[in-house]
């Protein structure tokens, strides 16, 4: 199985900050990799696909980069509606593989 | 709109077996892969099982791996689990979705305790 490491396990940070989270794959997965937003009680929410293309209906204030095995999402100035956990996963092969998530607190 | 609701969800004991049901609408359920996916109170998510849009491939993660059977039926927008030998841990909110997309369900709770 391809296994995801996110970095880091949780980070505290301010409205208007810049904040950078990142996704090691195990193996090289080319661009097959997502981004997941979500708040408590809620179902995750698709933010990036394919590495960097932003989901329609997703800010623009978020974007991801990378291949191979090494990635970032980006999230370019903090809002309170941002305040949330964040996943990445892989859909390269099977098992889909999420990393263990990112939660970002308010500082 | 595309709905996906999830229903089935219950305490059962260790041993038992639970079938979930993923009720599918506002989109054209045929042309999707369609997959489940669990999250553990506290925990991050774990992908669990998907199935090609025509049933004829199904992969499982290994936790689950001959105790879970996920199936689908076309005509009537539908994907299940069957969740047999439950233990406590699969005690989990379980969501179906369709990857990778926004399209999830609100998730149903299963709780697996004596």
């Amino acid at each position: 199985d391809i296994q995801m490491t996110q970095s880091p396990s949780s980070l505290s940070a301010s409205v208007g900050d810049r904040v950078t989270i990142t996704c090691r794959a195990s193996q090289s997965i080319s661009s097959h990799l997502n981004w997941y937003q979500q708040k408590p009680g809620k179902a995750p929410k698709l933010l990036i696909f394919a590495a960097s293309s932003l989901q329609s209906g997703a800010s623009s204030r978020f974007s991801g980069s990378g291949s191979g095995t090494d990635f970032t999402l980006t999230i370019s100035s903090l809002q309170p509606e941002d305040f949330a956990t964040y996943y990445c996963q892989q859909s390269y092969r099977t098992p889909l593989t999420f990393g263990g998530g990112t939660k970002v607190e308010i500082k | 709109e595309v709905q996906l609701v999830e229903s089935g969800g219950g305490l059962v004991q260790p041993g038992g077996s639970l079938r979930l049901s993923c009720a599918a609408s506002g989109f054209t359920f045929s042309d999707y892969w369609m997959s489940w996916v669990r999250q553990a109170p506290g925990k991050g998510l774990e992908w669990l099982a998907n199935i090609k849009q025509d049933g004829s491939e199904r992969n499982y993660v290994g936790s689950v791996k001959g105790r879970f059977t996920i199936s689908r039926d076309n005509a009537k927008n539908l994907l299940s689990l069957q969740m047999n030998s439950l233990r406590a841990e699969d005690t989990a909110v379980y969501y179906c979705y369709v990857g990778p997309t926004d399209y999830w369900g609100q998730g149903t709770l299963v709780t697996v305790s004596s």
